[in-house]
């Protein structure tokens, strides 16, 4: 199993562009999450997911969109990107029947 | 809403020392508290976790310890070695199944460990 892979690893965005990260897992997880960690701090939830097709707010989701059109992927939506949203983005899974979540290996995003 | 704080934010102890890493919470519906390790620019990872049924556990080197009715739980590392220089961070949050699994995580520790 490859676990939680996420693409890009790096990118640099002008201010007003938009991007999607991507985050694909292969263990079948039903909830799936996306964290944003900002230097020297912790991870605050953006957004997550407990199943395809649902999806809800975390902690900071102003300027980002999500969606969950099947198990394996749960794409992050950047519209226009500000200089605040420059931050490591990690993607997260989790079993149905354990709460330990697994992490991909982030995507540093840089918008100048 | 919901907060966890982490203490201290940076720690630095001599090889072989004990080091010790303390958190409270607030939310008293959180049964769920995991730690994680983060080496510099990888991601983070699970090294040990406890749910509110239990007071302390044990993996090796590292055991955590709960005080569900005081809101804090902190982690030990004993015997440190350099390779356990890292940023380590707590979180909480619910446990079992069909929960949301919405993990409220702390600021962080850098761990430096001096040979």
């Amino acid at each position: 199993n490859a676990g939680v892979t996420q693409t890009p690893k790096f990118r640099i965005l002008k201010i007003g562009q938009s991007m999607t990260l991507q985050c694909a897992q292969d263990m079948n997880h039903n909830y799936m999450y996306w964290y944003r960690q900002d230097p020297g701090m912790g991870l605050k939830l953006i957004y997550y997911s407990v199943g395809a097709g649902i999806t809800d707010k975390g902690e900071v989701p102003n300027g980002y969109n999500v969606s969950r059109s099947t198990t394996e992927d749960f794409p992050l939506r950047l519209e226009l990107a500000a200089p605040s949203q420059t931050s490591v983005y990690f993607c997260a899974s989790r079993g149905d029947q354990r709460d330990t979540q697994y992490f991909g290996p982030g995507t540093r995003l840089t918008v100048l | 809403g919901e907060n966890v704080e982490q203490h201290p934010s940076t720690l630095s102890v001599q090889e072989g020392d004990s080091a010790v890493i303390k958190c409270t919470y607030s939310d008293s519906a959180s049964n769920y508290f995991p730690w994680y390790k983060q080496e510099l620019g990888k991601r983070p990872q699970l090294i040990i976790d406890i749910r509110s049924n239990v007071g302390e556990k044990k993996d090796q080197r590292i055991a955590v310890t709960l005080n569900k009715t005081a809101k804090h739980f902190s982690l030990h590392i004993t015997e440190t070695q350099p390779e356990d220089s890292a940023v380590y961070f707590c979180a909480a949050g619910p446990s079992g199944s069909s929960n949301t699994g919405k993990l409220i995580f702390g600021q962080g520790t850098t761990l430096q460990v001096k040979p």
